[in-house]
């Protein structure tokens, strides 16, 4: 069980177009789902936390005109790149919670990630 | 400031022995520490979890112990094959706002 899936798993594009990128829990319903960037050799940062229903809660840095997140259903979050360019090349991988917090065991279960390249 | 540092070397060991990983941090008070494994090209996956009211947590093979008067945990794998070989990372879980801060991770490698 805690499947979560992403969809594409790699994707290369024109510097100036928009990418978006779907993440979905498939045998559980998710409140919160996470989006993450990871450079080569460097480790998970949090871009921004996503909330069934309302706006996505972004980290310092993160630009939400840039990174456009919809959480429009408990089993679906999507991530667009808005106007690409090469720096925004990286591997974007989400995760979602579960089992509830209030169980003490609440952990991430992460997406096996999407290989953004922007030429 | 805030840190959480992971070993940046790998660590290789022959296969058999017990392999010992080490996450530190300075600067939070984590209600929760986790640790996933990660293979390159892929999203990480959910291994144990440790409170901070716990001292030690096993499970099969992998044991976790956490200090919070020293702010580390240790991840312990016994018996290493090869098929443990990949990145390791240590998160801390501050417990109100479900998010996670991952350290950098640390690479085993396991000789056969």
């Amino acid at each position: 069980g805690a499947v979560v899936s992403q969809h594409p798993s790699w994707v290369i594009c024109k510097s100036g177009t928009s990418v978006k990128i779907e993440c979905r829990s498939l045998d559980f319903q998710a409140t919160t789902m996470f989006w993450y960037r990871q450079f080569p050799k460097q480790s998970l940062m949090l871009m921004a936390t996503s909330n069934e229903g309302s706006k996505a809660t972004y980290e310092q840095g993160v630009e939400k005109d840039k990174f456009l997140i919809n959480h429009a259903s408990l089993t679906l979050s999507t991530l667009t790149v808005t106007s690409a360019h090469p720096e925004d090349s990286s591997f974007y991988i989400c995760s979602a919670s579960f089992p509830p917090r209030a169980s003490g065991q609440e952990t991430q279960y992460f997406g096996p990630g999407t290989r953004l390249l922007v030429l | 400031s805030q840190k959480i540092e992971q070993n940046s070397e790998a660590l290789n060991i022959q296969e058999g022995k017990t392999a010992t990983l080490t996450c530190n941090y300075t600067n939070y008070s984590p209600a929760y520490l986790q640790w996933y494994r990660q293979d390159p090209g892929r999203g990480p996956v959910f291994l144990l979890l440790i409170r901070e009211n716990e001292k030690e947590k096993r499970k099969e093979r992998l044991k976790v112990t956490f200090d919070t008067t020293l702010k580390q945990s240790l991840f312990h794998i016994t018996a290493s094959q090869p098929a443990d070989s990949a990145t390791y990372l240590c998160a801390l879980d501050m417990g109100s706002s479900y998010k996670l801060i991952f350290g950098s991770g640390t690479r085993l490698l396991v000789r056969p």
